[in-house]
């Protein structure tokens, strides 16, 4: 079974300039998350998806970050424009709502996308 | 709040030693608890979970955690540490969709 895809997994960009990153996750997985994490720090959320619907959001800085999952399925996250203190690495992580087969829903996480802002 | 605090943000061990990293909770229910595994520009791979099925949860690569609800703990082990097993650790829990992590722990095995 494949994992969670992400691309880029490296980035280099000036500040001011626009940033895309997409995530395709695990096939038949509803719940998508965007998780920032900073250089020794645990992830922390930017935005929760059920299907293609954002169900939480409230971490996302609005003002220049967006986000969207069409169809249910791939999502892109968007910086718009980047700043220096967006130097990160995000991950994107899914989860299947369905419980079972000693599933409790637990995230599996692509790869990440290092995001270097000069 | 949920919250998860991790003790200790750097722990070294000789190889062969035992790994204890520890993690507390904060919550008057038990959660779902988890562990997961950081190796250098990787994503976050899941070591074991804890479902209230067992207070003793096996995971891969040897690792073990228990749950102590007494203690609000969810101490994560192993017997004897390999060099592989260098790399950091969170632990994280679950309330609704909601997951929140600690800080992490930073794991050197000294050969």
């Amino acid at each position: 079974e494949a994992g969670v895809v992400q691309s880029p997994r490296y980035k280099i960009i000036e500040k001011k300039q626009p940033v895309a990153f997409w995530c395709n996750p695990i096939s038949g997985h509803n719940t998508l998350y965007w998780y920032l994490q900073n250089l020794g720090q645990g992830p922390e959320l930017l935005i929760r998806y059920e299907n293609e619907e954002a169900v939480d959001d409230s971490q996302l800085p609005k003002d220049r970050f967006s986000a969207e999952r069409l169809k249910g399925v791939d999502s892109t996250l968007k910086i718009q424009p980047a700043e220096l203190g967006d130097s990160a690495v995000y991950l994107c992580a899914s989860s299947q709502n369905a419980r079972g087969r000693g599933s409790i829903g637990e995230l599996f996480f692509g790869e990440g996308s290092r995001l270097t802002v000069l | 709040a949920q919250s998860v605090t991790q003790l200790g943000s750097h722990v070294s061990v000789s190889e062969g030693a035992l790994v204890l990293l520890r993690c507390n909770y904060s919550s008057s229910v038990p959660p779902y608890l988890f562990w997961y595994v950081q190796y250098p520009n990787q994503g976050l791979q899941l070591l074991l979970k804890y479902t209230s099925a067992a207070t003793l949860v096996k995971g891969i690569n040897g690792f073990e955690a228990e749950f102590k609800k007494s203690e609000t703990s969810f101490h994560l082990t192993k017997p004897s540490a390999h060099m592989s097993d260098a790399a950091e650790y969170f632990c994280a829990v679950r309330r609704g969709n909601q997951f929140y992590f600690g800080t992490g722990t930073s794991l050197t095995v000294i050969p």
